[in-house]
């Protein structure tokens, strides 16, 4: 079993639709977990992070987190083609400065006109 | 927000050579950085952490003498692939965190650095 399972996707969603992501983790210690979003050939960039159970919201963006069931999802409110790009889920099962991620292989959203 | 700035973006060399990629933390500092190499359709894979002044530690199965690692400030991390061969060839992306950053609990990736080895 992987650490950090997420769906490769493509995920395609028409615009204005509700985008959702998932991931699960093994690791019942894991402490924080954080969505990136990746745009082919960049580096990843910080959507949403999230601490405790329950759900976060930030703008079109919201990151619900269940650590009973070891799952974290992102959803995406009235997509946008710029939405388009790979998701990647990333749990740090260590507290402390020192962290250390571990990454999911990302799920690919198209977000179609 | 904080700056990372990773350099070359782009590098294309001979197998054998080695090739040194840089990484800066413009507007504060990195007590602590990493590094990540990517596969295509790969998620990323850390390679080492590395602390300011101290020597890095690398994670399981990457070379430590084939990846060299230096954090001599708390600005500037270097990553050196020696003797680089064909299955090098990769997506290195460095990030930082560190005291000053504005942010809790956020790491702050550089630009990236796409490697191609003949």
């Amino acid at each position: 079993q992987k650490e950090v399972e997420q769906n490769s996707g493509p995920l395609s969603v028409p615009e204005g639709a509700i985008a959702s992501l998932n991931c699960t983790y093994s690791d019942r210690g894991s402490q924080s977990f954080f969505w990136y979003r990746q745009y082919s050939g960049k580096s990843p960039e910080l959507i949403m992070s999230i601490y405790s159970n329950g759900d976060k919201e930030d703008g079109r963006f919201t990151a619900q987190l269940n650590k009973a069931s070891q799952y974290v999802s992102l959803l995406i409110r009235d997509s946008q083609p710029s939405d388009s790009a790979t998701y990647l889920c990333a749990v740090n099962r260590e507290a402390g400065n020192n962290r250390k991620l571990i990454w999911g292989l990302g799920t690919s959203l198209a977000v179609n006109p | 927000g904080a700056v990372v700035s990773q350099h070359p973006s782009r590098v294309i060399c001979k197998s054998g050579t080695s090739v040194k990629i840089e990484c800066r933390s413009l507007d504060f500092q990195a007590t602590t950085m990493f590094w990540y190499r990517q596969f295509p359709k790969q998620s990323l894979m850390l390679m080492a952490t590395s602390n300011e002044g101290s020597k890095a530690t690398y994670e399981q199965g990457v070379e430590k003498d084939k990846f060299l690692i230096n954090h001599a400030s708390l600005t500037l991390s270097t990553l050196t692939v020696t003797s680089a061969h064909p299955e090098d060839s990769s997506f290195y992306i460095c990030s930082a965190e560190g005291f000053g950053a504005g942010e809790d609990e956020k790491l702050f990736f550089g630009s990236g650095t796409q490697l191609s080895v003949l």
